[in-house]
């Protein structure tokens, strides 16, 4: 079956230009998650969504940054005023996690992820 | 400190060589313990699960100490296509669904 998919690949925005980043689960997955990849470092949490409910938002760098899930399927990740030091790879996670899950977590598949460039 | 700490390498080896990696986390409570690969402008992939009594896949064998907060991965009879960046993550809060990531091993596998 099909993976995880994000788009745009790649993004270009000025600096203070908004841009919305958008990820397709794999279908059924009720976890989904965005991580921020900067050159050179693994991939740094950002916010987590079980369903449509945001669950955990507390990687997310500033109030510039916003997303949403607002159907628990398809998930946006909007930045606002975009600043050069948001240029980096932001990448798209879901994960089965059954309910009845206690404590730790399942394996997370990745999307190819979204190159942003902000000049 | 990180939550999450590796030796970023590189790690240069010829094919056919053993080679190991070690990771150590902050959070004594953390509960679920993962190797992911990531090629280079790829996504990270899972390699394997890392368990309590140690775990072998193939050529690759994890081990997870608690007392030492310690995870390892060995690579066995190292291949060309081995080549790229080894992520050590971890489920540190276990309340939380997020993994922390550490920042890789990259390993050359050189003829």
């Amino acid at each position: 079956g099909a993976g995880v998919s994000q788009s745009p690949r790649y993004k270009v925005a000025k600096r203070g230009q908004d841009v919305a980043l958008r990820c397709d689960p794999i279908s059924g997955h009720v976890s989904l998650f965005w991580y921020q990849q900067a050159l050179g470092q693994g991939p740094e949490f950002l916010t987590y969504f079980q369903n449509e409910a945001q669950l955990d938002k507390s990687g997310l760098p500033s109030d510039r940054f916003f997303a949403e899930r607002p159907e628990g399927s398809v998930s946006t990740l909007k930045i606002q005023r975009t600043q050069q030091e948001d240029s980096a790879v932001y990448l798209c996670a879901s994960s089965f996690q059954p309910p009845v899950l206690a404590g730790g977590t399942d394996t997370q598949y990745f999307g190819p992820g979204t190159r942003l460039t902000v000049l | 400190r990180k939550e999450v700490e590796q030796d970023p390498g590189p790690f240069n080896v010829p094919e056919g060589a053993t080679v190991a990696f070690n990771c150590t986390y902050s959070n004594s409570a953390s509960q679920s313990f993962f190797w992911y690969r990531q090629d280079c402008r790829k996504e990270p992939k899972l390699l394997m699960s890392v368990y309590s009594s140690g775990n072998e896949d193939g050529r690759f064998t994890a081990q997870l100490n608690r007392a030492s907060q310690y995870i390892s991965l060995l690579i066995r009879d190292s291949k060309l296509s081995d080549s790229a960046t080894y992520l050590c993550v971890v489920n540190i809060h276990p309340g939380r669904r997020a993994l922390t990531f550490g920042s890789g091993t990259r390993l050359q596998v050189q003829p």
